[in-house]
């Protein structure tokens, strides 16, 4: 059975410092996902990384993706505090369509 | 095109009742998915359809719970005799089988959600 694992679980970082969230998974997928989730609302899609190396990037996050390693990143550089939110890892069960979500990392960005 | 819809958005139950949401989807997309999301935790996989067809179903799903989409359009999940730990988001998303510009799988786009209660 698939096991997505995020971590750290939290992180609480200043602004402007860069950090990275980490996504291992337990079986042969290259379809993953990085979703955003504020307090109450629903999951926004951020990145889409689809074969092994792939890099995405959008503003201050930066998405790569090791299929050999079964490890994703999500890079944060110079973090505001708008980016304070859940992130969330997803991976395709072994090309079935059906996604296994990480437990999350909790971002906040401190002023 | 508005997004994901789902409804109602929040519902409130006594255990035992019967319940059903429903989620109609961005209107091209051929893929249909329900989560269900407790607190602190990621969204846990429920079914997939792609149009009318149910194409995957989670072991999780007992068999009081059950979904539809009968002309590959807005789907309906019901579930039948309510528990306490039933109590959670429903998440419902939609994508295409494929992005039109790269011919590649398509990310899902979130409904707002259902927030069940059950007292």
């Amino acid at each position: 059975e698939l096991k997505v694992e995020q971590n750290p679980l939290f992180l609480s970082m200043q602004e402007e410092k860069n950090y990275t969230i980490y996504c291992n998974y337990s079986t042969t997928s290259d379809r993953l996902y990085w979703y955003r989730q504020d307090p109450g609302k629903s999951l926004e899609s951020l990145f889409v990384l689809l074969s092994n190396g792939a890099v995405k990037q959008e503003g201050r996050l930066m998405a790569s993706l090791d299929t050999k390693a079964r490890l994703s990143t999500l890079h944060i550089t110079a973090a505001v505090h708008d980016l304070s939110a859940t992130y969330f890892c997803a991976v395709d069960d072994s090309g079935t369509y059906k996604y296994i979500f990480g437990t999350g990392t909790r971002l906040k960005v401190l002023a | 095109d508005t997004g994901v819809s789902q409804n109602p958005r929040h519902k409130i139950t006594k255990r035992g009742q019967n319940v059903t949401f429903r989620c109609d989807p961005i209107s091209e997309h051929n893929r249909l998915y329900w989560y269900r999301q407790t607190l602190g935790q990621g969204p846990e996989f429920l079914t997939y359809f792609q149009n009318e067809a149910q194409l995957e179903k989670s072991r999780l799903l007992s068999d009081r719970f059950s979904a539809e989409r009968p002309k590959g359009s807005f789907s309906t999940l019901e579930i039948q005799r309510t528990e306490q730990g039933d109590s959670a988001m429903y998440l419902c998303a939609s994508s295409l089988a494929l992005h039109r510009g790269t011919g590649l799988p398509d990310t899902q786009y979130f409904g707002p959600g259902t927030r069940l209660t059950v007292l």
